[in-house]
């Protein structure tokens, strides 16, 4: 079965120090990639996906970049942490072909202070 | 650009019916999909819908509308756990790739 595993749990960060949030999935190959972030009490805002190794297109300009160096990892990462970066970071994944839906990992809650 | 539309908020009695509406404009429409998120949680998938009509998965159902830009949410026999936030997601195909754009969710909360 496939899974899907995000870390950390939580996270505190100064500002202006960098960011490295880890996605990697499992029993699964050529999956499609997604970030996304959550704002409190707001929904959710597609930030990177990925098609495969290497291929990253992004939603949004921000203070944020995104990799793919192995087919099932994902990571998203900030050379400096913004105030405005604080939220919960969701890695979800699908299968490529065919009409499937979206698998979220266990999700990042990011404070940046 | 891409806009989905759902009431922010919305409350319901346990065991009662309730209907969660969702509007969306977009372009490259591929299907509806509807998450339900616990506080602090990753969404879990409900439903999905891509063809009009309506799917029916135990308490849930969803209904989908193409022509009118429309979906919703029928939640039956409510039980307290059912207080969550429901999302509506909207799947695009946009230069032959999937992308899945969402609502800001409706807090449903169900009261004895």
């Amino acid at each position: 079965s496939q899974t899907i595993h995000q870390w950390p749990a939580t996270l505190v960060q100064p500002v202006g120090s960098p960011l490295s949030l880890e996605c990697t999935v499992e029993g699964t190959s050529n999956p499609n990639l997604y970030w996304y972030r959550q704002a409190a009490g707001r929904g959710l805002q597609l930030l990177f996906y990925s098609v495969g190794i290497g291929q990253i297109s992004s939603e949004v300009p921000q203070n944020l970049s995104a990799s793919r160096p192995q087919d099932r990892q994902f990571i998203l990462s900030s050379k400096k942490l913004l105030l405005s970066d604080s939220g919960f970071y969701l890695c979800a994944w699908r299968k490529r072909e065919g009409l499937y839906g979206y698998t979220f990992g266990s999700g990042t809650r990011l404070t940046v202070v | 650009g891409q806009n989905i539309d759902q009431p922010t908020e919305m409350t319901a009695t346990e065991g009662a019916i309730v209907q969660i509406n969702c509007t969306y404009q977009t372009s490259g429409f591929n299907g509806l999909f509807w998450y339900q998120q616990h506080a602090g949680e990753a969404p879990t998938f409900l439903s999905y819908n891509v063809l009009d009509g309506l799917e029916e998965k135990g308490r849930f159902s969803s209904f989908l509308s193409r022509s009118k830009g429309y979906s919703y949410l029928l939640l039956k026999e409510l039980q307290m756990k059912d207080s969550a936030s429901y999302l509506c997601a909207v799947r695009l195909v946009s230069g032959g790739y999937n992308k899945l754009i969402f609502g800001a969710g409706t807090r449903l909360a169900v009261h004895p």
